[in-house]
């Protein structure tokens, strides 16, 4: 079965420390890969994706991810967290050959002061 | 640029009522995606329409409808409706591009009594 898989329901980190949001995928196929961000009574914004090339990809407000393929990973970075940056995140997948999103069950990030 | 847009911010219906929700997509996509998302777990694939036809489909019963309309805009239809329909629904759009994006609406909540 085609899944996502989010580890964490919560990740702490204190302001201005490296942050990692983990994200690993079960789908067949080569997919491409997504991370969005949602806040309170907000739909999904789009901050990164994979499709091909580079392992490191970057993106919306400095955010950064890194595709693993022998792990089947693609965790969330940013070196600097900011109180601004706590929200819930999504990883998400689209399968080759489909054109849905498979998302997982979201990470709540708090970053505290 | 305007994004994706969607109406009723908030709905209130009661079980067996039907409802009708609406997407209009960002300007230049033609391809729209609508989501579940229950409370406390990420969106599901409801169905894809593209070309006013209805593309791909997740595991949702046949109380799930849509329709496209010329202009690309969207509808979702739920008809019987029952309490565990309550949840945000979400729409997204992109262009037909196997690479591109989903862009996600603020999405509608629904809260079925």
């Amino acid at each position: 079965a085609q899944s996502v898989a989010q580890p964490e329901d919560q990740v702490n980190v204190a302001e201005g420390n490296p942050l990692t949001v983990k994200c690993t995928y079960s789908v067949s196929g080569n997919p491409y890969l997504f991370w969005y961000v949602q806040y309170p009574n907000r739909g999904l914004q789009f901050l990164l994706k994979y499709i091909t090339g580079d392992n490191l990809v970057k993106g919306s407000y400095g955010f950064e991810a890194e595709f693993n393929k022998s792990q089947t990973s693609f965790h969330l970075k940013k070196p600097s967290a900011l109180v601004s940056d706590s929200a819930l995140y999504f990883c998400a997948v689209r399968p080759g050959g489909y054109n849905k999103l498979i998302f997982g069950a979201g990470t709540r990030l708090a970053v505290h002061p | 640029d305007a994004g994706v847009t969607q109406s009723p911010t908030h709905l209130i219906k009661t079980r067996g009522q039907q409802v009708t929700l609406r997407c209009s997509p960002k300007s230049g996509h033609d391809t729209v995606s609508w989501y579940q998302q229950a409370l406390g777990q990420g969106p599901q694939f409801i169905f894809q329409y593209y070309e006013e036809e209805e593309r791909q489909r997740g595991n949702f019963p046949d109380r799930f409808s849509g329709h496209q309309f010329p202009n690309y805009s969207s509808e979702l239809n739920v008809n019987a409706l029952l309490l565990g329909d309550s949840a945000l629904y979400l729409c997204a759009s992109t262009s037909d591009l196997s690479t591109d994006t989903q862009y996600f609406g603020p999405g509608t909540r629904l809260t079925v009594l």
